[in-house]
């Protein structure tokens, strides 16, 4: 089966770190570009990071950037989310998506989402 | 705060046409394809429309898209009761290096 499946989601003290993992199966991982976007709740989605198929090229939101780290292991079909210094803002559920392939070639679409994690960050 | 506008909410009685605008300007959509998501509560979005006006596998033809200079739009024809839902459009924004969506548009089917 063709699937996305976050884990690592709970509660952590501001200040605190947590790493999320998104297990992917059923296609090949390694030809594609992978985010984070998380949904804070009630809210509306925000686009947080992105990683290339090879995991040489990043980018990150500014509201992240420099705490947030997205990595992966195409050996593992696995990609993280490595959260630093966690504020209350970052209290949302966090979802992994990939670009679409378009007859081989990367588009700007996410045609396929896990069902998220929930990150809660509070005192 | 999103660089990209909806209205928060569009409604519409059974069969009707529901449409939603997403504007922008020119280092998002004006020079970007838009793509557009559709999420039900408590559920991951899902791909509706990209590249501005194409449709995914399984997706209805009762939904379509299209974009004009900075402005796009998602129209909904023949309005069902099992398109309540929120909206969201999305793009790529050149001054932020990022992906950008809209802040999204509840849909009710009165």
């Amino acid at each position: 089966e063709v699937q996305l499946v976050e884990s690592g989601g709970g509660l952590v003290q501001p200040g605190g770190s947590l790493r999320l993992s998104c297990a992917a199966s059923g296609f090949t991982f390694s030809t594609y570009w992978m985010h984070w976007v998380r949904q804070t709740p009630g809210k509306g989605l925000v686009w947080v990071s992105q990683i290339n198929s090879d995991g040489s090229i990043t980018t990150y939101a500014d509201s992240v950037k420099g705490r947030f780290t997205i990595s992966r292991d195409n050996a593992k079909n696995t990609l993280y989310l490595q959260m630093n210094s966690l504020r209350a803002e970052d209290t949302a559920v966090y979802y992994c998506t990939r670009d679409q392939l378009v007859r081989g070639l990367r588009d700007d679409a996410f045609d396929m989402w896990g069902q998220g994690t929930m990150v809660t960050v509070s005192s | 705060q999103s660089v990209l506008t909806q209205p928060p909410s569009a409604s519409g009685t059974p069969g009707q046409r529901v449409t939603i605008s997403c504007s922008g300007n020119s280092s998002n959509t004006g020079s970007n394809y838009v793509y557009w998501y559709q999420q039900f509560p408590g559920a991951a979005p899902k791909l509706l429309i990209y590249r501005n006006n194409l449709r995914p596998s399984g997706v209805p033809d009762r939904f379509s898209g299209s974009k004009s200079g900075t402005s796009a739009s998602l129209a909904i024809s023949g309005l069902r009761s099992e398109d309540e839902a929120d909206y969201y459009c999305a793009t790529w924004d050149d001054s932020l290096s990022g992906r950008v969506f809209g802040p999204g548009t509840k849909v009710t089917v009165l």
